[in-house]
């Protein structure tokens, strides 16, 4: 079936260092894509979002990469601090008109002091 | 401004019973969309309701049913409960149905 995974369940980094999370995804159909950051007993937070007529988008310490030709996504952090401490899920969408989102199952950032 | 709210936010059920799970979106949105997420793992998508009508459903029973009112809260209902609807029920809103999604904290539901 059709889905959005992840290729590392938990990373560790230590602070100061750069991040990244790859995310895979099946749906060539899929034209809008979107990391989302959960802190513990909270909701998703939106990150940063790229459509599929882009290669890459940057964000304040974030950068998303899209390669279509692999079906593959990452999330860049950049100099990653103890807050950014998280799960992560790439999350795809058809760009249908309307937004039901499709999740990866997350990776676990643990930024080491 | 006030983000996406929930209530209650958190919930004991044995099975059998059914449940009603509460959204109100940031204001101004006008969509609301609903999402289970198990434990370990990512959301999946329940509903989406946009100017109070049914705009998408995921691949969830008909046990799950949802609305949206005039004033763009909305409800998610979920009847017969099973040991495996225990999940954290999201709610998120965006202005229209296709643009940026802002997810409340959830509301943790234990079915016994």
């Amino acid at each position: 079936g059709e889905s959005v995974g992840l290729h590392l369940p938990t990373l560790s980094v230590q602070e100061g260092d750069n991040s990244i999370i790859n995310c895979a995804y099946s749906n060539s159909a899929s034209d809008y894509f979107i990391w989302y950051k959960q802190e513990s007993g909270k909701g998703p937070q939106f990150i940063i979002d790229i459509r599929s007529n882009m290669d890459k988008r940057q964000g304040q310490r974030v950068t998303v990469l899209l390669n279509k030709t692999v079906k593959h996504l990452s999330l860049q952090i950049a100099a990653t601090q103890p807050g950014d401490s998280a799960v992560y899920f790439c999350a795809e969408n058809k760009d249908t008109g309307r937004r039901a989102l499709t999740f990866g199952s997350g990776t676990r950032l643990q930024v080491q002091p | 401004d006030a983000g996406v709210t929930q209530s209650p936010t958190h919930l004991i059920k044995t099975r059998g019973q059914h449940v009603t799970l509460r959204c109100s979106p940031i204001s101004g949105h006008k969509s609301v969309s609903w999402y289970q997420q198990v434990l370990g793992q990512g959301p999946q998508f329940i509903f989406q309701y946009y100017e109070k009508e049914e705009r998408g459903r995921g691949n969830f029973p008909d046990r799950f049913s949802a609305r949206q009112f005039p004033n763009y809260s909305s409800e998610l209902n979920v009847n017969a409960l099973l040991l495996g609807d225990s999940a954290l029920y999201l709610c998120a809103s965006s202005l229209h149905r296709n643009n940026e999604q802002f997810f409340g904290p959830g509301t943790r539901l234990t079915v016994l």
